[in-house]
């Protein structure tokens, strides 16, 4: 079974500094696909980034990038330029093949406040 | 133009009495999933569907019951309700893997509140 760690459950920064959240994995796996949601305080699970693990290029969408380390299963959130709307609980998750069929497995959460 | 949408958004309730959650996507896609996040923030998977079938089914109690009429309705229908039910339950449904870019899209989630 997969597990998934976040071990920093809070965490904040001044506004338009950056933060970079923390995950870890263990699985037996050898393709499967990390993921990074938000929540907001309205509750919505927002997908913010995702990582093919047989990619090693990091993924990156504007001011969030990813480091993954394959060998090391970590898989880390690194959000630039921080602003007041990032301000959520962030979940880091699991999935392995099949990727259309498979659950999401989720880590505890980090919850994020950016000061204004 | 909602992708995946829940109704209702708050239900509250009496223990014992029972209660559906419906939920709807317009993506077109095959798999569909119900979540349960708990007072701690704790997103867990209990069911999933792919095609009107069910797929996954994670020791959930039998008082719980998906069912999908078709692809693009999970409904959840929950019998006998008590107090730890009481949660915020989101359905999702997932791009196919064929697409490349593979991913699940959240509902708006159901607050649950068992009294």
């Amino acid at each position: 079974a997969q597990t998934v760690t976040q071990s920093q459950p809070e965490m904040s920064v001044q506004e338009a500094e950056t933060v970079t959240l923390s995950c870890t994995y263990d699985t037996s796996e050898s393709n499967y696909y990390l993921f990074w949601y938000k929540q907001p305080p309205s509750r919505q699970m927002i997908l913010v980034i995702r990582q093919e693990a047989y990619k090693q290029q990091n993924a990156t969408e504007n001011r969030f990038s990813v480091n993954f380390q394959k060998a090391a299963k970590s898989f880390s959130l690194k959000i630039s330029d921080s602003q007041l709307g990032d301000t959520a609980m962030y979940f880091c998750a699991f999935m392995k093949r099949p990727f259309g069929n498979e659950k999401l497995t989720f880590g505890t959460g980090t919850r994020l406040t950016i000061i204004p | 133009d909602t992708a995946v949408s829940q109704t209702p958004k708050y239900l509250v309730t009496q223990m014992g009495n029972d209660k559906s959650i419906k939920c709807e996507q317009n993506l077109g896609h095959d798999t569909m999933y119900w979540y349960k996040q708990d007072s701690k923030k704790f997103l867990k998977i209990m069911f999933s569907y792919n095609n009107k079938e069910l797929i996954i089914n994670e020791t959930v109690p039998n008082r719980f019951s998906p069912k999908s009429p078709d692809k693009a309705h999970l409904n959840l229908h929950i019998n006998s309700l008590e107090l730890g039910d009481s949660a915020v339950y989101f359905c999702a449904s997932s791009t196919p893997s064929a697409s490349g870019r593979v991913a699940q899209f959240f509902g708006p989630g159901t607050r649950l509140t068992v009294l």
